[in-house]
Order: structure tokens, then C-alpha cells, then sequence
């Protein structure tokens, strides 16, 4: 019963490089989103999914591309990184609409 | 300016006081969720209500969707209840969360 896995945990990168956030759910939930955590802004959404092959853009989707291609995997792809995009990063799952949410470990993302 | 407000900022109990945080919101929204983080940690799902008051173990959350405003309580608070706690409404037929800052609680033995 894992829930959500994210990989990896931590990550190191260096400007310009690319890298994708791996999440994985085994809870058959249609709905996924990532979110960015910054110290003094809270959590903000990247992008979410709605359902495998749906996407649609949060309120910083800059920077970030990412796809559904099955109900359990939402990976988010970083595709030059830069500086700005240090964060820890969240992916969250949950059922339908208003259910409760459940969140992954994090990936705490350094970009030098 | 955040759509969420949460209050106070920073609380510091000693263990065994009740303790109460408070979020308002400025919109019309579907649920509000309280969520918790332990420090280095990962972030749980406390509650999830659109009404009334909900109860689990010594945490109680109330809404009060004519005020806009929920309260997340704490009885017979204990040092591992330290941690952060995030308001955060969902809105829409995508149920997409809006965060506040969150509270930093820390419970002195």
C-alpha cells in the first residue's frame, strides 16, 4: 500500500539541465497535480491531471511540461533548469471531486 | 495578497494547553482541507470538510461556510504535535487547492 512515490528524493542540477520528477500512484485515483514549495509563498500548483491523457496548467507552469499517459504515472519534466526552479517539489493524488488528498514524500531539487 | 489567511503566524505551547488555529478564505469554495507537515517531512491530510465539524483523535476542524473562516483544534497538545499546519480550499470541478502560508506550532514539554 504505498500510496504516492516520488523519485528522487533529493536531486542536484546544474543550470541549464534537464530532469523529470518521477510520481507514481497505486490507488487508481484519476486525479494528480504537482505543486512547488518555497519558503514564505506556501504551496503552489504546477500543473494537474484530470484524468490519463488530460493536462492543464497550475498557476507556475513555467519551465515545467508534463504528461498522463496512464492513470498511475505524472511525471513533471524540467526542460533547462534554472536557479529559480530550486524548490521541494510535491505530488498529490486523490479520487475525484472533493475527496482528500494524499501527497508524496517530496523531491527537494537544488539548481546551481 | 493570499487568498487564504492563517493565523496567528508562528505558536509556541507547552505541552497540554488546547490550541486553536484559524484560516479564513475570501471565496466560495467546494471543501477546506487542513494538511500537516512534520519538519524535513512530507505533507498528511488531516481533514477535509465542506460543513459542520469533524473529529480524529485530539484534532477537531470546524467550518463556517457563512463566515468563511475554519479553526483547527488541538486538545491536550504534546511535543510530536509540533509541525506546520496548511489551510488550503478546493474550488471547481477539478477540486484544485489554493494553500495558505501555514502555522509553525512548536509544543515545549
Amino acid at each position: 500500500n504505498a500510496g504516492v512515490t516520488q523519485t528522487p528524493k533529493f536531486q542536484v542540477l546544474k543550470t541549464g539541465q534537464s530532469m523529470t520528477l518521477q510520481c507514481a500512484q497505486d490507488m487508481n485515483h484519476e486525479y494528480m497535480s504537482w505543486y512547488r514549495q518555497d519558503p514564505g509563498m506556501g504551496l503552489r500548483l504546477i500543473h494537474y491531471s484530470v484524468g490519463a491523457g488530460i493536462t492543464d496548467q497550475g498557476e507556475v507552469p513555467n519551465g515545467y511540461n508534463v504528461s498522463r499517459s496512464t492513470t498511475e504515472d505524472f511525471p513533471l519534466r524540467l526542460l533547462s533548469a534554472a536557479p529559480s526552479q530550486t524548490s521541494v517539489y510535491f505530488c498529490a493524488s486523490h479520487a475525484a471531486y472533493n475527496y482528500g488528498y494524499t501527497f508524496g514524500s517530496g523531491t527537494r531539487l537544488t539548481v546551481v | 495578497k493570499n487568498e487564504v489567511e492563517q493565523s496567528p503566524q508562528n505558536l509556541t505551547a507547552q505541552e497540554g494547553e488546547f490550541i486553536t488555529i484559524n484560516c479564513s478564505y475570501s471565496v466560495g469554495i467546494s471543501a477546506l482541507h487542513w494538511l500537516q507537515q512534520h519538519p524535513g517531512g512530507g505533507i498528511v491530510s488531516l481533514f477535509m470538510l465542506s460543513s459542520g465539524k469533524k473529529k480524529h483523535g485530539r484534532l477537531i476542524a470546524t467550518i463556517n461556510i457563512q463566515e468563511k473562516h475554519s479553526s483547527l483544534h488541538i486538545t491536550a497538545s504534546h511535543p510530536r504535535d509540533s509541525a506546520v499546519y496548511i489551510c488550503a480550499y478546493s474550488t471547481g470541478a477539478n477540486s484544485k487547492l489554493t494553500f495558505g502560508k501555514g502555522i509553525t506550532l512548536s509544543v515545549r514539554p
